[in-house]
């Protein structure tokens, strides 16, 4: 089975201050990798994705993340966060085989303080 | 394309009614989602469609969900009866084939169901 783990539910940053969302997986077998975010009653927008090739990633917004194989990870990151970054962050997997489940970590809320 | 359009956008409901989600992906997609979120459980997948055909809804809580995909266009999501626990926000995803240098999942905007 595969599982996704958020271990942060919550980071509070300062504006202008770098920050890092973790995301940790499980799977058997090779996996695609996303990071979504939501904004306060809106649906999920997808920021990037790993799906093959360079493990460093650049999204929109800023973000960007790498993914580790040997340490299971897909950290997301961004040197200078705003206000506006204030949301809640999805990592989700999808399996490289047969199925195509989308699943996603339990949500980390960002928010950025003045 | 004017993206997964899911209605109502919200809905309240009496407890035994029946509740029905209507969802219709980007055309072209093949796959098609629909997840519940709630504080508790966060993002759940209750059931998923490739090419219309329910390929797995081992995440459907109960027998008083079922979900269909009559044409490539249209999907909907039916609790019978509502209960006040199925008080969500219920999301529609779709996605083109796994594989693509397009795979990403696209959200609707959700309907929020509060059953009373």
């Amino acid at each position: 089975a595969q599982s996704v783990t958020q271990l942060d539910s919550q980071v509070p940053v300062f504006e202008e201050a770098p920050v890092e969302l973790r995301c940790n997986y499980s799977s058997s077998v090779s996996v695609y990798l996303f990071w979504y975010v939501q904004y306060p009653n809106q649906g999920l927008q997808l920021l990037l994705k790993y799906l093959s090739g360079s493990t460093l990633v650049k999204g929109i917004n800023g973000f960007e993340a790498e993914f580790n194989k040997s340490q299971t990870s897909f950290h997301l990151r961004k040197p200078s966060v705003h206000i506006s970054d204030t949301a809640e962050y999805f990592c989700a997997v999808i399996r490289m085989d047969s199925s195509y489940k989308l699943i996603f970590g339990s949500g980390t809320r960002l928010l950025v303080r003045p | 394309d004017a993206g997964v359009i899911q209605s109502p956008r919200h809905e309240v409901t009496e407890m035994g009614q029946e509740v029905t989600l209507r969802c219709k992906p980007i055309s072209g997609h093949d796959y098609l989602f629909w997840y519940r979120q709630t504080m508790m459980r966060g993002l759940e997948l209750l059931i998923y469609f490739n090419n219309n055909v329910p390929i797995d809804d081992s995440g459907m809580p109960e027998d008083r969900f079922s979900a269909k995909m009559p044409n490539a266009s249209f999907s909907t999501l039916k609790i019978q009866p509502s209960e006040p626990r199925d008080s969500a926000v219920y999301f529609c995803a779709s996605s083109l084939s796994l594989g693509t240098t397009s795979t990403e999942a696209f959200f609707g905007q959700g309907t929020r169901l509060t059953v009373v």
